[in-house]
């Protein structure tokens, strides 16, 4: 079964505006790492949250962990051009060693 | 510092053909993965190496898939005889043992005819 699933699957908004992005996973996870992937580029990490942690910034990144609802949510404030990607969460566990798993993706799409 | 490489970029074949994909991680990252994402699926874990060793292959499909690393450096992932569903962006990461971040190659895109 899949283990991230990112809502929504496809987002178009204005540049400028900010873009919401959720994630939410199945079992229980000792991190949570958001990457991102433009069209024909490989996979860039953005940032990586804790179990432990609620919520985490880097620049007009901002991303939230509920684990009891076992959800994330990644917040890009001030939308730019540049940001249109696809942004997929991945989840990593104890139990399952180095191994992370990742969510189909949602496709961000900036307006001009 | 280089970041994971991987070659070719992009791979066009016939289905029955044979394709390597290589990969080369960065330098001292003992950890090496391969991952694979088919269109519109999500990407998906196929193997592990620590160092030359394989750690976890549990994600492979099936047998006509076959990854080495070894001296455990770079990583080749072979797949014959290629069919249309392996047509999709292999992706390559490495990491430093314990951590958490993995890096990623650009991945290969493979499409079989």
């Amino acid at each position: 079964s899949q283990q991230g699933e990112e809502d929504p699957q496809a987002l178009s908004i204005q540049e400028g505006e900010n873009a919401t992005m959720n994630c939410s996973y199945k079992t229980s996870i000792n991190n949570l790492q958001w990457y991102r992937q433009n069209s024909g580029r490989g996979l860039v990490h953005l940032i990586l949250i804790r179990s432990n942690e609620r919520e985490k910034h880097s620049g007009r990144l901002r991303v939230t962990l509920d684990t009891s609802k076992k959800s994330s949510s990644l917040l890009i404030t001030a939308s730019r051009a540049a940001d249109t990607a696809s942004y997929f969460c991945a989840t990593d566990a104890w139990n399952r060693d180095d191994k992370i798993i990742f969510g189909k993706g949602t496709r961000l799409h900036i307006l001009p | 510092e280089a970041g994971v490489t991987q070659f070719p970029s992009h791979s066009v074949i016939e289905k029955g053909q044979t394709v390597t994909l290589r990969c080369d991680p960065i330098s001292g990252h003992d950890n090496l993965y391969w991952y694979r994402r088919v269109m519109g699926k999500e990407i998906k874990f196929l193997l592990h190496f620590v160092k030359e060793s394989k750690q976890d292959e549990s994600g492979m499909p099936n047998n006509r898939f076959l990854a080495e690393r070894t001296g455990g450096t770079y990583s080749t992932l072979k797949v014959q005889p290629a069919e249309l569903e392996d047509s999709g962006v292999y992706f390559c990461a490495s990491s430093q043992v314990g951590a958490k971040t993995q890096y990623f190659g650009p991945g290969t895109r493979l499409l079989v005819l």
